[in-house]
């Protein structure tokens, strides 16, 4: 299994661009989230799903659109970049939702707008 | 706002000696996880703690719950310079969604 994938790896955009953050897992994990990462902030949870076609926002959503048209992809889009979006964004997965299962990380992708 | 919080924010030790750093979250929980951060890397997941448990153990990996404190600590004997890295409870923020603390980031010196 690859497990959670994404990408690009890294990514700079321009103030206004939009893009697709990839997200892909290969273990038929329900529950998939997005989460962004800046210095000492921790993680900020940006929006999650529950399964095909159930999306929801998080605790930082704005900014931010999600689909989850399959049970393996998870894209994020950005849809008018701003500075304050530069970040590094993590994918992850689990078999349900909640904290009584692991989650599974992929690896990130660090997002400079310029 | 972070449901759990990490404490000490920093820890800085020398191999063979041991490192607890501390979870403190602000309500009712059912499960908190441990997860650990090499630099540039996603999170890896540690430890599963379950609220009717009190201590699990993994490895050099022990982790404590204290429900009435609304506590949980991480103790890696040992260290080894392998184990720098940043280290972060997850707690559940309203009914299941796992919510991240700011993290302890740990360094080990050889």
């Amino acid at each position: 299994n690859a497990g959670v994938t994404q990408t690009p790896k890294f990514q700079v955009l321009k103030t206004g661009q939009s893009m697709t953050l990839q997200c892909a897992q290969d273990m038929n994990h329900e529950y998939m989230s997005w989460y962004r990462q800046d210095p000492g902030m921790g993680l900020r949870l940006i929006h999650y799903s529950v399964g095909a076609g159930i999306t929801d926002q998080g605790e930082v959503p704005n900014g931010y659109n999600v689909s989850r048209s399959t049970t393996e992809d998870f894209p994020l889009r950005l849809l008018s970049a701003a500075p304050s979006q530069t970040s590094v964004y993590f994918c992850a997965s689990s078999p349900f939702p909640g904290v009584g299962y692991e989650q599974y990380f992929g690896p990130g992708t660090r997002l400079t707008v310029t | 706002s972070q449901q759990g919080e990490e404490d000490p924010q920093a820890l800085s030790i020398q191999e063979g000696e041991n490192a607890t750093m501390n979870c403190s979250y602000k309500t009712s929980i059912n499960n908190l996880q441990w997860y650990r951060q090499n630099s540039g890397r996603g999170l890896v997941h540690l430890i599963l703690i379950r609220s009717n448990e009190r201590e699990k153990h993994s490895g050099r990996l022990r982790v404590t719950l204290d429900t009435s404190k609304k506590s949980s600590s991480l103790l890696i004997t040992a260290s080894r310079a392998a184990d720098t890295a940043s280290y972060f409870c997850a707690t559940e923020r309203g009914s299941y969604i796992p919510t991240f603390g700011r993290g302890t980031s740990l360094i080990v010196h050889p």
